[in-house]
């Protein structure tokens, strides 16, 4: 069955550096999500994608992060500067459709740990 | 602002009985509501989805119901399995693809 792929499953960096978090959707998805789930709390939406450009970002998605699809398979969300509260995991979504109604499919997750 | 409430509680049961998982919302007219399964370390994963238009839908040994004028959702596990412990999202979608998630609620299923 095709499922949604991240690397790596875990991630530690120290406060100040650029990480990039991957992500490989489903290969006839076109729409995709990047999601956070703070350790305890709930999955939280950051932003969707589609026809390359975002969609709709949460105000948690600040000039910090960034996201780019730079080949046909691979989706990244890029943190510029790591605080130490971006800490959590991090899920890749992908869909097939858009709108209310699509069923999205989430990857294993990135644990990102800030030091 | 949005609130969507699950019982933080977890909801123990034994083997064989039905599990009910409640979801609230409010200041919310979503279209259609989501409920997803999460094992822990591990990311969502669909189980069912309801709209705004229907009561109940029914998916094998799971069933949803979603009332708009109560602005609630309930979510039925009959016959339950040890197998069936995890924790389970109530997730809503308006216009819009993405998904607000509820905190969870977890169930562990017992012999």
């Amino acid at each position: 069955e095709p499922e949604v792929t991240q690397t790596p499953s875990h991630q530690v960096t120290q406060m100040g550096q650029e990480v990039i978090l991957r992500c490989v959707p489903i290969s006839n998805h076109l729409y995709f999500y990047w999601y956070r789930q703070i350790l305890g709390q709930k999955v939280e939406f950051l932003v969707s994608f589609y026809n390359n450009e975002i969609s709709e970002k949460s105000e948690i998605f600040d000039d910090q992060f960034s996201v780019e699809r730079p080949d046909g398979s691979n989706f990244t969300l890029k943190i510029r500067s790591t605080k130490l509260e971006d800490s959590a995991m991090y899920f890749c979504a992908s869909s097939e459709e858009g709108g209310p109604s699509n069923i999205q499919y989430f990857g294993a997750g990135t644990r990102l740990s800030v030091l | 602002s949005q609130k969507i409430e699950q019982n933080s509680e977890a909801l123990n049961i034994q083997e064989g009985k039905t599990a009910t998982l409640t979801c609230n919302y409010t200041n919310y007219s979503p279209a259609y509501l989501q409920w997803y399964r999460q094992d822990p370390g591990r990311g969502p994963v669909f189980l069912l989805l309801i709209r705004e238009n229907e009561k109940e839908k029914r998916k094998e040994r799971l069933k949803v119901t979603f009332d708009t004028t109560l602005k609630q959702s309930l979510f039925h596990i009959t016959a339950s399995q040890p197998a069936d412990s995890a924790t389970y999202l109530c997730a809503l979608a308006g216009t819009a693809s993405k998904l607000t998630f509820g905190t969870g609620t977890r169930l562990q299923v017992t012999l």
